[in-house]
């Protein structure tokens, strides 16, 4: 199926750093979200980027979105060890029968004190 | 973890046994789905309805079967026909379509022995 792929798989950073994740996808998309996971929690949503849409922001996280490229990137600044975490991205596409998003298989954050 | 309760948080079954998944919403959304999510990977797609009494089937219904009677509920059986069903199961809602944001419980982590 079509998937996001997040990239690297995981990231581990000192706190105070920036840490970058990277989602590359297949086809044209309607948005693109990217949501974080505690372990063994449920997702909780970040932020939703639409397709005309190049950079948003919410707080410390920037999510930028290139539709040339086909790939999305999430920054967050000042990282705390609280950003510890799984992140995935989520692509809602535009095919006759997106009514589901596809998860990539996310990027595990670990952010030392 | 919003307005979305799963039950339980843990369950235990025998091999060859049905079981039945909890997920409710007090949201007012007329999406559901529900997801799987196993070790270190990606959420994959089971089913998911936009509407009372109307499902889909997604990337992985085999072996699994849903109902949506109430706005409200939409629970999840893991039939014996599931060949390998140990796994985290993640239920969400959205408003409507995947254009939406996804609300997510707290997951359900299933093991069958």
């Amino acid at each position: 199926s079509q998937q996001g792929e997040e990239d690297p798989q995981a990231l581990s950073i000192q706190e105070g750093e920036n840490a970058t994740m990277n989602c590359s996808y297949k086809t044209s998309i309607n948005n693109l979200q990217w949501y974080r996971q505690n372990s063994g929690r449920g997702l909780v949503h970040l932020i939703l980027i639409r397709s005309n849409e190049r950079e948003k922001h919410s707080g410390r996280l920037r999510v930028t979105l290139d539709t040339s490229k086909k790939s999305s990137s999430l920054l967050i600044t000042a990282s705390q060890a609280a950003d510890t975490a799984s992140y995935f991205c989520a692509t809602a596409y535009n095919s006759g029968s997106a009514r589901q998003l596809t998860f990539g298989s996310g990027t595990q954050l670990t952010v030392l004190p | 973890d919003g307005g979305i309760t799963q039950s339980p948080k843990y369950l235990f079954r025998k091999e060859g046994q049905n079981v039945t998944l909890s997920c409710e919403q007090n949201l007012n959304h007329d999406a559901m789905y529900w997801y799987r999510q196993d070790p270190g990977q990606g959420l994959r797609l089971i089913y998911y309805s936009q509407i009372v009494n109307d499902f889909q089937k997604g990337d992985i219904a085999e072996g699994y079967s849903v109902s949506r009677e109430k706005k409200e509920s939409f629970p999840l059986t893991v039939t014996s026909a599931q060949k390998n069903p140990t796994a985290f199961y993640l239920c969400a809602s959205s408003p409507r379509t995947v254009i939406y944001e996804q609300y997510f419980g707290p997951g359900t982590r299933l093991t069958v022995t």
